[in-house]
């Protein structure tokens, strides 16, 4: 399918392991982005990318690695997740001004 | 600091009344404006954007926005609202060309019949 897809959809872990969240793009865009949804704050950079090989940090990078091996897959990964990392994580792209946004990871740490 | 501030966390407002969505940044560098929807459970959907020109933006679904330099605003207006425009409504800025986004904190918007 065109366009961004984020996987999964939902995902429960526990304290201390380790996850990573997934994100691909069909539009061969350079640019891809992770941002992190909480009440109160909207959406908060973590980490871009803004080529292959290319990666840099946002707002709130602790805790999270990305990396970009591919211009089409920008995973996430949790090292050792935390509660306070329990969010809605969303994947973007972008060629352009405008960025094109993924249907969202719902994220529970317990 | 370059900053985002969408003014109420909450707006209510009657089916078929006008509503004004209030968005404010911080900056003394050129911008990039947007204004995104987030319906339940989904990602987020432009619904306008301004670059350059016509302070006035017109997007999908019927909402406008107008950028004002001199107030640093990019308020989101609709003069008759519908039901199914509840959802979370996001502005966003793009600092001096910058591909990555400063995005408010997000305005809740509730339709009631």
């Amino acid at each position: 399918d065109a366009g961004i897809t984020q996987s999964p959809r939902y995902k429960i872990t526990e304290t201390g392991r380790q996850v990573t969240l997934m994100c691909h793009q069909t539009w061969s865009h350079s640019y891809m982005f992770w941002y992190r949804q909480d009440l109160g704050h909207g959406l908060r950079l973590i980490y871009y990318s803004a080529a292959a090989d290319i990666t840099d940090k946002g707002e709130v990078p602790d805790g999270y690695v990305v990396s970009r091996s591919k211009t089409e897959n920008f995973p996430l990964t949790l090292e050792s997740a935390t509660r306070s990392q329990t969010s809605v994580y969303f994947c973007a792209s972008s060629d352009g001004p405008e960025a094109f946004f993924g249907q969202g990871t719902r994220l529970t740490v317990v | 600091a370059q900053s985002v501030t969408q003014l109420d966390s909450q707006v209510p407002v009657f089916e078929e009344a006008p509503v004004e969505l209030r968005c404010n940044y911080s900056s003394s560098v050129s911008v990039y404006l947007f204004w995104y929807v987030q319906y339940p459970n989904q990602g987020l959907q432009l619904l306008l954007k301004y670059l350059s020109g016509s302070t006035l933006v017109k997007g999908i679904n019927g909402f406008e926005a107008e950028f004002n330099k001199s107030q640093t605003s990019f308020h989101l207006r609709k003069p008759s609202v519908h039901i199914s425009d509840t959802a979370e409504y996001f502005c966003a800025v793009s600092f001096q060309g910058a591909q990555k986004l400063v995005f408010g904190q997000g305005t809740r918007l509730t339709i009631n019949p």
